[in-house]
């Protein structure tokens, strides 16, 4: 079946470090990958997605590339800030699963100033 | 334009009892899916509806039902609730087939 692993939190940064989480998925066919977040108390928000392979995902200064040689598709930001902190999972969806998200347990990022 | 609404906010509820959690999808989409979130862990997808019939459903029991209405709202109902069914239940909606899943804040279930 299908599967996403993540690294396991907590992540804790200070201000302005760089940030990487990893994500590898196992999946039939050829998955599209999101990278949600979410704020304690809050639902999920999509951050960025990626449908095919070599595509990079981009918002709010995050990025991710799907890597399908390497089935993965780490999370990167540059500087990161207190208003960063959040859990952040990463999903799947297969083609012949549409609407149904496959989702990592979720890495909780803290950042301290 | 609002957003994915779900209601109660908050919910208690004594183990054997039944629950019904209501959700209003944002303007213009017509696809609804449930799931469940429960402490620490990733979402696992429930189901999803439209067209008012469910079309997809995840690893859950019969227990879990649902309804969508004509207006594209829906329901998720437990019933004979368990302990382990305390967890927060996140709504999300989309266009048809297209993406991407749009949530709300969701409904957190305690089961005592």
């Amino acid at each position: 079946g299908n599967s996403v692993t993540q690294m396991e939190g907590p992540v804790t940064l200070s201000e302005e470090a760089f940030l990487t989480i990893n994500c590898t998925y196992t999946a039939t066919g050829y998955p599209s990958l999101f990278w949600y977040v979410q704020y304690p108390g809050e639902g999920l928000q999509l951050l960025l997605k990626a449908t095919k392979a070599d595509d990079k995902g981009s918002n709010k200064g995050f990025e991710a590339t799907y890597r399908k040689e390497t089935t993965s598709f780490h999370l990167e930001k540059g500087s990161v800030q207190v208003s960063d902190s959040a859990v952040y999972f990463c999903a799947l969806m297969t083609t012949d699963s549409w609407g149904k998200l496959q989702f990592g347990a979720g890495t909780q990022v803290v950042v301290t100033p | 334009d609002a957003g994915v609404t779900q209601s109660p906010t908050h919910l208690i509820k004594t183990r054997g009892q039944q629950v019904t959690l209501r959700c209003s999808p944002k303007s213009g989409h017509d696809t609804v899916s449930w799931y469940q979130q429960a402490l620490g862990q990733g979402p696992q997808f429930i189901f999803q509806y439209y067209e008012e019939e469910e079309r997809q459903r995840g690893n859950f029991p019969d227990r879990f039902s649902g309804h969508q209405y004509p207006n594209y709202s829906s329901e998720l109902n437990v019933n004979a609730l368990l302990l382990g069914d305390s967890a927060l239940y996140l709504c999300a909606s989309t266009p048809r087939r297209a993406s991407p899943l749009h949530f709300g804040n969701g409904t957190r279930l305690t089961v005592t």
